[in-house]
């Protein structure tokens, strides 16, 4: 089946520290999703992209939409210590379709 | 506005007993609903969904089962528990089918000893 790789599996960054984590596949996705999960809850959407370069951003946060439609970033600039959590790329093959989630980019901070 | 519930929050049983995962939804009609199973170290893994009352897709063979006996309950179950079940499970909804944005409750984290 289809399959996200998503980088870094962890990180452990000081406060203040810009953070980027990317996914990329194999297949062509037509829409791309960002998940945040804080430790006991489930996950809960950041930021969607549905067009391929499509840059959006969320506060501090900014996603891309890669060109060739096979890979998406996330950038978190100045980190705080809330930001920690696991964050999840998921893709869309096509509307209505399932969602396919990557490994997950497990984020501490240190204060 | 829209409220999903999941219990328990954490639950460890015997190989070979019986689960019962319970999700419900409020303020909503006729959601969507999912299981999803998060290992660890690996992303969250659809178990199965429902677009409607008895309406029960299974997307992996498994040792676990899913009922939907109310439009706003979603119930998941195992006769015989196996130590591969241990994990992180999730129930979601949303308001169209695989809708982007998927509401998730706060999980279970089950362990099978």
């Amino acid at each position: 089946g289809q399959q996200l790789n998503q980088s870094p599996q962890s990180m452990f960054i000081q406060e203040g520290e810009d953070v980027s984590m990317n996914c990329t596949s194999s297949s062509i996705f037509n829409t791309w999703l960002w998940y945040k999960q804080e430790p006991g809850e489930g996950p809960v959407l950041l930021i969607a992209l549905y067009k391929a370069g499509e840059l959006t951003s969320n506060g501090r946060l900014t996603a891309q939409f890669g060109i060739t439609r096979k890979d998406s970033f996330l950038n978190i600039s100045a980190s705080i210590p809330s930001d920690v959590g696991i964050y999840f790329c998921a893709g869309q093959l096509g509307q209505g379709g399932k969602l396919i989630f990557g490994q997950g980019t497990e984020l501490s901070v240190k204060p | 506005s829209q409220t999903i519930h999941q219990w328990p929050a954490t639950l460890v049983q015997p190989v070979g007993s019986p689960l019962s995962l319970e999700c419900t939804v409020e303020g909503t009609s006729n959601p969507n609903l999912y299981w999803y199973r998060q290992a660890a170290g690996r992303g969250l893994q659809l178990l199965f969904y429902s677009v409607g009352i008895g309406q029960i897709s299974s997307e992996v063979p498994q040792n676990l089962s899913a009922s939907r006996p109310q439009d706003r309950q979603f119930i998941l179950s195992s006769k015989k528990l196996l130590l591969s079940d241990s994990g992180f499970y999730l129930c979601a909804w949303s308001v169209r089918i695989f809708d982007t944005e998927a509401f998730f409750g706060q999980g279970t984290r089950l362990t099978v000893v």
